[in-house]
């Protein structure tokens, strides 16, 4: 089955660095979305990808659908304490119209 | 726009009882709403897809008899976990589609909903 393989598994960065995490799938998707987590909350959407080499932004968040449509990276500039969470990546098949989730990365943001 | 709500927020159980979570599109019409479990330090698992008017499609290994779906209307799906036991402990997590063309690659999460059997 598809699989999405998210890297890095966490983060721990000081408050005003960028930080970059991506997602590698083995097989190519039709739409890539990010999410973020807090703790005992539901995901809310970040960021949606519709169409290969999309680069999209969001505040300070960009994020980019890879022109072989098999991965995506998220990257946020001038990180603050409110970034803290876990980011989870999600490939859209229109075959099965099901999400499929990375595994997730946790980022801390030392003030 | 694209709320999503969810209730109860938590919920604690005696073994052997039923549970009943709501799921609402609350500012737009879903045709299709999606039921997620997470359990700590992990990812979403997809259990069920819920469209509106017609039987829910389960993932591989997960129970239909145990985790009964109802869609009952465009913004109103229904999980109802029935005699739950200690490992159905779990975050339930629903979601509705929101896309064109009749894709729903675009979802919209609720807040959670947090089941602890005793």
């Amino acid at each position: 089955g598809q699989q999405l393989n998210q890297s890095p598994q966490s983060m721990f960065i000081q408050e005003g660095e960028d930080v970059s995490m991506n997602c590698t799938s083995s097989s190519i998707f039709n739409t890539w979305l990010w999410y973020k987590q807090d703790p005992g909350e539901g995901p809310v959407l970040l960021i949606a990808l519709y169409k290969a080499g999309e680069l999209t932004s969001n505040g300070r968040l960009t994020a980019q659908f890879g022109i072989t449509r098999k991965d995506s990276f998220l990257n946020i500039s001038a990180s603050i304490p409110s970034d803290v969470g876990i980011y989870f990546c999600a490939g859209f098949w229109s075959n099965t119209g099901k999400l499929i989730f990375g595994q997730g990365t946790t980022l801390q943001v030392k003030p | 726009g694209a709320v999503v709500s969810q209730h109860p927020s938590w919920v604690i159980c005696k073994s052997g009882t039923s549970v009943k979570i709501e799921c609402r599109s609350l500012d737009f019409q879903a045709t299709t709403m999606f039921w997620y479990r997470q359990f700590p330090k992990q990812s979403l698992m997809l259990m069920a897809t819920s469209n509106e008017g017609s039987k829910a499609t389960y993932e591989q290994g997960v129970e239909k008899d145990k985790f009964l779906i109802n869609h009952a209307s465009l913004t109103l799906s229904t999980l109802t976990v029935t005699s739950a036991h200690p490992e159905d402990s779990s975050f339930y997590i629903c979601s509705a589609g929101r896309g064109s063309g009749g894709l729903t690659d675009t979802q919209y999460f609720g807040p959670g909903t947090r089941l602890t059997v005793l």
